[in-house]
């Protein structure tokens, strides 16, 4: 069976550049979750949603980013204008568990910007 | 204070040691509990829950102190391949809260 899988594995921009982060959850699993992996901070959730509905963006760090779900099996994360702040491990991660307890991580996103 | 707090490490121990790692917690109200492990550059895997009364998978062994708020995960005989970083990992509401990771290298 696929896993979750994102796109692109790695990502080198210029600050100020548009970035689309992409993710395919696991077939059938109706939660999908965006974390940001830095070595100061460890992982963060940044929004997660629950039948493509988005439940909790407490996370996003502010406007620059956003999140979509147009259906059960493709999200984006988007970060409009870039910043070299914003370089870290982009992970999208899925689940069918109602407690949202057992997750299924994509392999990341690797996001540098210059 | 973070929400879930770890040891960074790295833990340095022979093959066939035992280690533990131990996390604290600060919301008293969180209901379960669970140790993920993250190979270098690789995604965060489930490792095992971590119930009240404690529980074994293999080598491994995880405990939960209610009391004190904290986890500890005992890894018995240590391989070359437990070698990564292991992330203790908080339910709140509908989401998982994770500390930033313990690192473990094992060496032969």
């Amino acid at each position: 069976d696929a896993g979750v899988i994102q796109s692109p594995r790695h990502e080198v921009t210029e600050m100020g550049q548009e970035v689309t982060l992409r993710c395919k959850p696991i077939s059938g699993h109706n939660s999908l979750f965006w974390y940001r992996q830095t070595m100061m901070r460890g992982l963060e959730l940044l929004i997660y949603f629950n039948n493509n509905v988005p439940i909790d963006d407490s996370g996003m760090p502010e406007d620059r980013f956003s999140a979509k779900m147009p259906n059960a099996s493709f999200s984006t994360l988007k970060i409009q204008p870039s910043e070299p702040r914003d370089s870290a491990v982009y992970f999208c991660a899925s689940t069918w568990d109602r407690t949202n307890e057992k997750l299924f991580f994509g392999s990341g996103t690797q996001l540098s910007v210059l | 204070r973070k929400e879930v707090e770890q040891d960074p490490g790295p833990f340095n121990v022979p093959e066939g040691a035992t280690v533990a790692f131990n996390c604290t917690y600060s919301n008293s109200a969180s209901q379960s509990f669970f140790w993920y492990r993250q190979d270098c550059r690789k995604e965060p895997k489930l490792l095992m829950s971590v119930y009240s009364s404690g529980n074994e998978d293999g080598r491994f062994t995880a405990q939960l102190n209610r009391a004190s708020q904290y986890i500890s995960l005992l890894i018995r005989d240590s391989k070359l391949s437990d070698s990564a970083t292991y992330l203790c990992v908080v339910a709140g509401f509908q989401k998982l809260v994770f500390g930033t990771g313990t690192r473990l290298l094992v060496s032969p």
